[in-house]
């Protein structure tokens, strides 16, 4: 069962657009929400993390919004660079359970110039 | 500060054969976790040790699978008999724990075919 679902599978934009990448959650449980930047050959690396009592949070040209009600949150990479070009995941942790995450399936991002 | 580390980076195996992966945590790091992440997937959570002693091995495979982390610090994953479907980057990230910060850091994973 996919408990975090990620949208879209791969993304072309470019240079100096805007990345958005989607993710819906299923179990309110969830008290976090990091996105994770992976590039080939490399293990995922902390972009930026919302808690559920926020509702945006910016760093730098990365920006979460997150809609409780909704159980989505979205990842927008604003003035997109080739440097951008990676895989993202969103992820989810449960309450309670110390800091096991669940991932999503993943974005590829491709910026082109 | 030194990052996790994980060798070997690549390892090519026949099915039915044993292969062990290793992985040191960042200094202090009292919370260790070992992911499968199969091509096109998120990583999965295989197991999570809090210092020596195991928290969730719930998706760990353990009729094949086996880890251990002696002392507290470095960790050990063993996969006996391999399978096709094993094949995967194993990520090994680590955390200061409880109470001091739940922020994982990623090592650059082992990238295992089994053929």
């Amino acid at each position: 069962q996919q408990q975090v679902k990620q949208s879209p599978q791969s993304l072309i934009v470019q240079k100096g657009g805007i990345s958005i990448i989607n993710c819906a959650y299923e179990n309110t449980a969830f008290d976090y929400f990091p996105w994770y930047q992976q590039f080939p050959g490399k293990g995922p690396a902390l972009l930026i993390a919302i808690r559920p009592d926020v509702s945006e949070k910016k760093e730098g040209r990365f920006t979460i919004s997150f809609n409780k009600s909704a159980k989505q949150f979205s990842l927008h990479i604003m003035d997109s660079q080739p440097g951008d070009s990676a895989t993202y995941f969103c992820a989810a942790r449960y309450t309670g359970t110390a800091s096991k995450l669940t991932f999503g399936t993943g974005t590829r991002l491709q910026v082109t110039l | 500060e030194a990052g996790v580390a994980q060798s070997p980076r690549y390892k090519i195996i026949e099915k039915r054969q044993s292969v062990a992966f290793w992985c040191n945590p960042i200094s202090g790091h009292a919370t260790l976790y070992w992911y499968q992440q199969i091509l096109g997937q998120g990583p999965k959570l295989l197991i999570q040790f809090q210092n020596n002693g195991v928290v969730d091995d719930s998706q760990l495979p353990k009729d094949r699978f086996s880890a251990e982390r002696l002392k507290g610090v470095d960790s050990t994953l063993k996969i006996q008999p391999a399978k096709l479907e094993d094949s995967a980057v194993y990520l090994c990230a680590s955390s200061l724990g409880p109470g001091r910060g739940y922020e994982q850091y990623f090592g650059p994973g082992t990238r295992l075919t089994v053929t």
